[in-house]
């Protein structure tokens, strides 16, 4: 079974500061997606970003970027110039045969 | 409608009976799944349906979770003979085909029972 751990429950940075939030997967296939959620108070669910597995490039999403290092495994995001309302919960998934596994979520402070 | 919608928003119940959660995915969407998220933990699946039947049910945890979707649009959860460990946030997410879309989610359903 497929496995994702965030290994940071909690994080802060100063406003305009760069954060990396670290994850990782366990799975024996070679062909799936990862994305990061970020889920504010409200609890809806809203994606950052997505990688596919069979794309070498990072994906980047503005001020959002991944490092998707296929062979350990890994998949950190990194925010760059943090805003005040990158303040949330950050949640890693991975998706295999239709369905998203997420890990354990990171808590993110900005501190101004 | 220009999200997924889910309602309630909040529902408290005793334990022992039995609750409804419904879910209106964007529409167009044919994918409809449900996520059942506990306090301070990521959200875990429950079930997928591609359609009006349910493709994959193999996360929910036992028979009182039972779930429909019976015109390929709005599905409904129901639990019956809730108790207290049922208590969590449901998230309902809707994609537009299914394999290799992105998910999109609603506010969720907060459960709590008494």
């Amino acid at each position: 079974a497929q496995t994702v751990t965030q290994s940071q429950p909690e994080m802060s940075v100063q406003e305009a500061e760069t954060v990396t939030l670290s994850c990782t997967y366990d799975t024996s296939e070679s062909d799936y997606y990862l994305f990061w959620y970020k889920q504010p108070p409200s609890r809806q669910m809203i994606l950052v970003i997505r990688q596919e597995a069979y794309k070498q490039q990072n994906a980047t999403e503005n001020r959002f970027s991944v490092n998707f290092q296929k062979a350990a495994k890994s998949f950190s995001l990194k925010i760059s110039d943090s805003q005040l309302g990158d303040a949330a919960m950050y949640f890693c998934a991975y998706e295999g045969a239709q369905k998203l596994v997420f890990g354990q979520g990171t808590r993110l402070t900005i501190n101004p | 409608g220009a999200g997924v919608s889910q309602t309630p928003s909040n529902k408290v119940t005793e334990k022992g009976k039995y609750v409804e959660l419904r879910c209106d995915p964007i529409s167009g969407h044919t994918a409809l799944y449900w996520y059942r998220q506990s306090l301070g933990q990521g959200p875990e699946f429950l079930i997928y349906f591609q359609g009006t039947g349910a493709a994959d049910d193999s996360g929910l945890p036992n028979d009182r979770f039972f779930a429909v979707r019976p015109e390929g649009s709005v599905s409904t959860l129901k639990i019956q003979r809730t108790e207290r460990g049922d208590s969590a946030v449901y998230l309902c997410a809707s994609s537009p085909s299914g394999h290799t879309d992105t998910q999109y989610f609603g506010p969720g359903t907060r459960l709590t029972v008494l």
